[in-house]
């Protein structure tokens, strides 16, 4: 089993959708839950942190973290084309090892 | 606030041949770090700094692999000889010294090995 695991998709949805995201990891200890968005050809960049159980709301996103199922999700609200990217789960296993899932790549059609 | 740092952004070489990439993290940031990243999959973790200090190489092929970061602030990452399979991007991400401090990464180096 990976210890972070995603479907690789793509995830197709409309403009003005809301796409959802889903990330399961198998270390019942791990903390901190982070998602990056990829465009195609550069780094990963940051956009969501969640520590707690619950939801974690910025501006188009929601981050949802459920401990007990292991489980992150992030929404995003009104898709846009722009949204277009593979989006990376992380997970900080402990000690700073940050553990990455192979992505989701999302697709928003115009 | 200057992000990561990294150079070259592209190299080209022959198979057993040495190459080196380098990287200068965001000031302030004691933790950095080395990622691999092949096509198609998340970045893979090749080693971890805190400070001058490597405190996680497990993942690194220490038979062609090398790192250093002399003064605890910017890191070479060496690969010497080079094999076809090397052919990836190379990540370079720092963080503060929290264990919930969220990465930042450069741009990366993409290194195609023929």
């Amino acid at each position: 089993q990976k210890e972070v695991e995603q479907n690789s998709g793509p995830l197709s949805v409309p403009e003005g959708a809301i796409a959802s995201l889903n990330c399961t990891y198998s270390d019942r200890g791990s903390q901190s839950f982070f998602w990056y968005r990829q465009y195609s050809g550069k780094s990963p960049e940051l956009i969501m942190f969640i520590y707690s159980n619950g939801d974690k709301e910025d501006g188009r996103f929601t981050a949802q973290l459920n401990k007990a199922s292991q489980y992150v999700s992030l929404l995003i609200r009104d898709s846009q084309p722009s949204d277009s990217a593979t989006y990376l789960c992380a997970v900080n296993t402990g000690f700073q090892k940050l553990v990455f899932g192979t992505g989701t790549r999302l697709l928003v059609s115009p | 606030e200057a992000g990561v740092v990294q150079s070259p952004r592209y190299k080209i070489i022959e198979k057993k041949q040495p190459v080196a990439f380098w990287c200068n993290p965001i000031s302030g940031h004691n933790t950095l770090y080395w990622y691999l990243q092949n096509l198609g999959q998340g970045p893979e973790l090749l080693i971890r700094y805190e400070n001058e200090e490597a405190v996680d190489d497990s993942q690194l092929p220490k038979d062609r692999f090398s790192a250093e970061r002399l003064k605890g602030v910017d890191s070479t990452l060496k690969i010497q000889p080079a094999e076809l399979g090397d052919s990836a991007v190379y990540l370079c991400a720092s963080s503060l010294s929290s264990s919930d401090s969220p990465l930042h990464f450069g741009n990366g180096t993409r290194l195609t090995v023929t």
